[in-house]
């Protein structure tokens, strides 16, 4: 069975600070899809990354980067010189292969809320 | 603009009583899903629907039933058989062919048992 864990329940940092949100996924499949969604308070999940599992290439986009490790089977998020924009509920999920196609169901993980004091 | 609607926003529900919760979109995805948020839980997979007239349940599919009669609506019923259903409930949209920005969300809608 797939499951996704973000050990970290919650997170409080002041304005300007880098902050690391952590995932670890289990999965046996050898291809998959991990994403991390942001949920701010107004409830809609906006989607940030998709990375496949063929591809550890980190990404950078502005203050946001993702750290993918195969071999720790982790999927870490950090956002740099945070902001109180930032404030939010974030998700890491995994796909699910046993879904078929691209149609796929995602497992989410618990999520990290962040919060961002000024 | 392209995206999916959820309605109502807030709901309240007695207890016994069946409710209808409203997905729309109009992006023309070919798959939808219903999930269950719960506080400090992730989300849960309810129903999904790959294609208009057919539909599968998720890990949580009791007291919940779902029709897809067109393909831009995926209105999910709350039956009284479901004995906790005070959550935030979000839909979801994906093309047949995957997308590089996984899912599209709705807003949500809050249903409260009174």
């Amino acid at each position: 069975a797939q499951k996704v864990t973000q050990a970290q329940t919650e997170i409080s940092v002041v304005e300007k600070e880098d902050v690391t949100l952590d995932c670890v996924y289990e999965t046996r499949d050898t291809t998959y899809y991990l994403f991390w969604y942001k949920q701010p308070p107004s409830g809609e999940l906006v989607f940030l990354i998709r990375r496949n599992s063929f591809d550890e290439q980190n990404e950078i986009s502005g203050r946001y980067s993702w750290n993918f490790q195969k071999s720790t089977s982790s999927f870490n998020f950090t956002i740099t010189a945070s902001q109180v924009v930032d404030s939010a509920v974030y998700f890491c999920a995994l796909s699910d292969p046993n879904s078929g196609g691209s149609n796929y169901k995602l497992t989410f993980g618990k999520g990290t809320l962040l919060t961002v004091n000024p | 603009d392209g995206g999916i609607t959820q309605s109502p926003k807030y709901l309240f529900r007695k207890e016994g009583q069946n409710v209808t919760l409203s997905c729309e979109q109009n992006l023309n995805h070919d798959a939808m899903y219903w999930y269950r948020q719960d506080p400090g839980q992730g989300l849960r997979l309810i129903y999904y629907s790959q294609i208009v007239n057919d539909f599968q349940k998720g890990d949580i599919a009791e007291g919940y039933s779902v029709s897809r009669e067109k393909k831009e609506s995926f209105p999910l019923t709350v039956t009284s058989a479901q004995k906790n259903p005070t959550a935030f409930y979000l839909c979801a949209s994906i093309p047949a062919g995957g997308s590089a920005y996984g899912y599209t969300f709705g807003s949500g809608t809050r249903l409260t048992v009174v």
